[in-house]
């Protein structure tokens, strides 16, 4: 069976610090993968999204970027944090080929002071 | 573009009582359709989904949604509540007009809160 992983589980840094947060997939091969945040109280915001190695899609200008060395690991970084960049953020993956069901990870709680 | 609404932000109900979380959405074709739960700090959990077929859907723990296209509604219902359902819902779209790229267009949540 598929699993998802994330880590950190929770994480405080100081605004200007770098961020790496990491998700990886089990047991399925060329997954699409997508990272979301979600700020305190609100929906899901979709930040990256990504088809395969090295393709990566924004859905919003930001501080943050992603990519995607191996098959089934996702990286979201920042070089500076800012203070707006605290939330839950969600990794999940979807079988590729028109399959839409997502399945989510535990999710990493970031809180920049 | 497609859309998905969530009209109630927060629900309130007694535990044993039934429960129906309503969601809208806007979409030119039949679309894939999702409920999924979070409990607090926790990830989403996928409920039940709809492709095809029959409208009526059974999900897991209980939980039911029937698709209505003269409605545009995919509402979320359980006839008995426990204390243990109280987390936030999320209905979602997928998004076909994508290329394969497997996105979903999430509606705001609804908080269900049980009163034993």
């Amino acid at each position: 069976s598929q699993t998802i992983h994330q880590w950190p589980a929770t994480l405080v840094q100081p605004v200007g610090s770098p961020l790496s947060l990491e998700c990886t997939v089990e047991g399925t091969s060329n997954p699409n993968l997508y990272w979301y945040r979600q700020a305190a109280g609100r929906g899901l915001q979709l930040l990256f999204y990504s088809v395969g190695i090295g393709q990566i899609s924004s859905e919003v200008p930001q501080n943050l970027s992603a990519s995607r060395p191996q098959d089934r690991q996702f990286i979201l970084s920042s070089k500076k944090l800012l203070l707006s960049d605290s939330g839950f953020y969600l990794c999940a993956w979807s079988p590729s080929a028109g399959q839409e069901t997502q399945y989510f990870g535990p999710g990493t709680r970031l809180l920049v002071l | 573009a497609q859309s998905v609404t969530q009209p109630d932000i927060h629900i309130t109900v007694s535990e044993g009582a039934s429960l129906e979380l309503r969601c809208n959405y806007s979409y030119g074709a039949t679309p894939y359709l999702f409920w999924y739960v979070q409990s607090p700090g926790q990830g989403l959990q996928l409920l039940l989904k709809y492709f095809s077929g029959d409208t009526l859907v059974q999900g897991i723990k209980g939980f039911e949604a029937e698709f209505k296209r003269s409605q545009s509604s995919f509402n979320l219902r359980k006839p008995s509540v426990h204390w243990s359902d109280a987390a936030e819902y999320f209905c979602a779209v997928g998004d076909r007009g994508s290329s394969n790229t497997g996105k979903l267009i999430f509606g705001q949540g609804t908080t269900l809160q049980v009163k034993p």
